[in-house]
């Protein structure tokens, strides 16, 4: 298993622009979750999916943001435009149907600046 | 919302020492506590879960705690080793339905000093 999938792996922007950070949850998995670390606020959670539905978005912090998941095998995370307080890294994590939708599998992470 | 505290923020211990961390949740209706380890550069990684009608569990040298009634929670790694320095992170959940919302504590820095 390839685990879940991110990139880019790191993106450098200038503000004002349109970001795109993609994901591809573990094969099987139909709960996709998106997170936020800085050292300021630690890992925040932003939205999460199920069966490609948006559940709870209530951790986007604007109107900038905006998550999507048109298949079970793919999610975007769009910023736009970007500012530097968005520079953070973002996580994407997925988990598996039954009882170990508990447990969530993070990927790489993708380090945003924004500058 | 569900709040979780953390402490301490950073831990050095010797290794073959144990170390413990702690955490408190705020929502008595949360019932589901992972912890999470975290090396540079990298994703969090699950290591343990428990759930609320377990007071305890062990995985080889870690174990977690929890104390519903004081609503707190505990990771104890014994005879710790230098690979086990990574950031660990607590977490509580008040899973069911369709709501697997995890929310984290700020993480513990743990270094372990041949």
């Amino acid at each position: 298993d390839a685990g879940v999938i991110q990139s880019p792996r790191h993106e450098v922007t200038e503000m004002g622009q349109e970001v795109t950070l993609r994901c591809k949850p573990i094969s099987g998995h139909d709960y996709l979750f998106w997170y936020r670390q800085t050292m300021m606020r630690g890992l925040e959670l932003l939205i999460y999916f199920n069966n490609n539905v948006p559940i709870d978005d209530s951790g986007m912090p604007e109107d900038r943001f905006s998550a999507k998941m048109p298949n079970a095998s793919f999610s975007t995370l769009k910023i736009q435009p970007s500012e530097p307080r968005d520079s953070a890294v973002y996580f994407c994590a997925s988990s598996a149907p039954g009882l170990a939708r508990y447990e969530q599998y993070f990927g790489p992470g993708t380090r945003l600046t924004v500058t | 919302g569900e709040n979780v505290e953390q402490h301490p923020s950073t831990l050095s211990v010797q290794e073959g020492d144990s170390a413990v961390i702690k955490c408190t949740y705020s929502d008595s209706a949360s019932n589901y506590f992972p912890w999470y380890k975290q090396e540079l550069g990298k994703g969090p990684q699950l290591i343990i879960d428990i759930r609320s009608n377990v007071g305890e569990k062990k995985d080889q040298r870690i174990a977690v705690t929890l104390n519903k009634t004081a609503k707190h929670f505990s990771l104890h790694i014994t005879e710790t080793q230098p690979e086990d320095s990574a950031v660990y992170f607590c977490a509580a959940s008040r899973s069911g339905g369709s709501n697997y919302k995890l929310t984290f504590g700020k993480g513990t820095l743990l270094t372990v000093n041949p």
